[in-house]
């Protein structure tokens, strides 16, 4: 499974949009890109998850550039309770998954 | 739909004790999988459930672990006995991806159990 590298805190206000960006540089041909999302005394949530380009929901925008090493997980105009635990994992999408966790970036939004 | 439910939300053993954890997961979901983060460490995989079937157990630390899930409803784990270093945050998932499906990817977690150990 392909090791992500990504920064381990950040710091916004609210209101702004804040992009976390995540490095996997030997992603394999058949992974995805996910990401999580964890409050404190909770268990990780799923956010999104791509193969490359760009994908966007209701909560954020997942950017992946053509060469699948680096991904950004944008989320638009934060408010305070984005503050948590942004995981970014990558693994096969089908079958039987083993996620993979590493450090996870800390988003603080502050007033 | 109730999510994935897990009991207790926290327990404090001795050494030397067992402790029991159960997981609820989603109704329908197939697949079952324990999680763990012990203090200051990363979210590290347990091992995996298809069914009533343990499909890979490799994360299992050791022999005082034991898994079971008996009708393919909900899971136990169970720690016997029970070290200083299995304090730590216990999470279950479950997700409805099988070998022939081709899921979204997304594990729903519980909101883990919470073991300490003195």
């Amino acid at each position: 499974l392909a090791k992500t590298t990504q920064p381990i805190s950040m710091d916004s206000y609210e209101g702004q949009e804040v992009n976390i960006t995540c490095s996997h540089n030997n992603i394999a041909t058949n992974d995805y890109i996910t990401w999580y999302q964890q409050f404190p005394s909770q268990g990780p949530r799923f956010i999104i998850q791509g193969y490359k380009t760009k994908v966007t929901n209701e909560v954020a925008s997942l950017f992946i550039p053509a060469d699948r090493k680096s991904s950004t997980l944008s989320l638009p105009r934060v408010s305070l309770s984005d503050t948590a635990v942004y995981y970014c994992l990558v693994g096969g999408r089908t079958g039987f998954q083993k996620l993979v966790f590493g450090t996870g970036t800390r988003l603080l939004v502050s007033p | 739909e109730a999510g994935v439910t897990q009991f207790p939300s926290h327990s404090v053993i001795e050494k030397g004790q067992t402790v029991t954890l159960r997981c609820d997961p989603i109704s329908g979901h197939d697949n079952l999988y324990w999680y763990r983060r012990v203090m200051g460490k990363e979210i590290k995989f347990l091992l995996h459930f298809v069914k009533e079937s343990k499909q890979d157990e490799s994360g299992m630390p050791n022999n005082r672990f034991l898994a079971e899930r008996t009708g393919g409803t909900y899971s136990t784990l169970k720690v016997q006995p029970a070290e200083l270093e299995d304090s730590g945050v216990y999470f279950c998932a479950s997700s409805q991806e099988g070998l022939a499906f081709v899921s979204t990817g997304e594990l729903f977690f519980g909101e883990g159990s919470r073991l300490t150990v003195l």
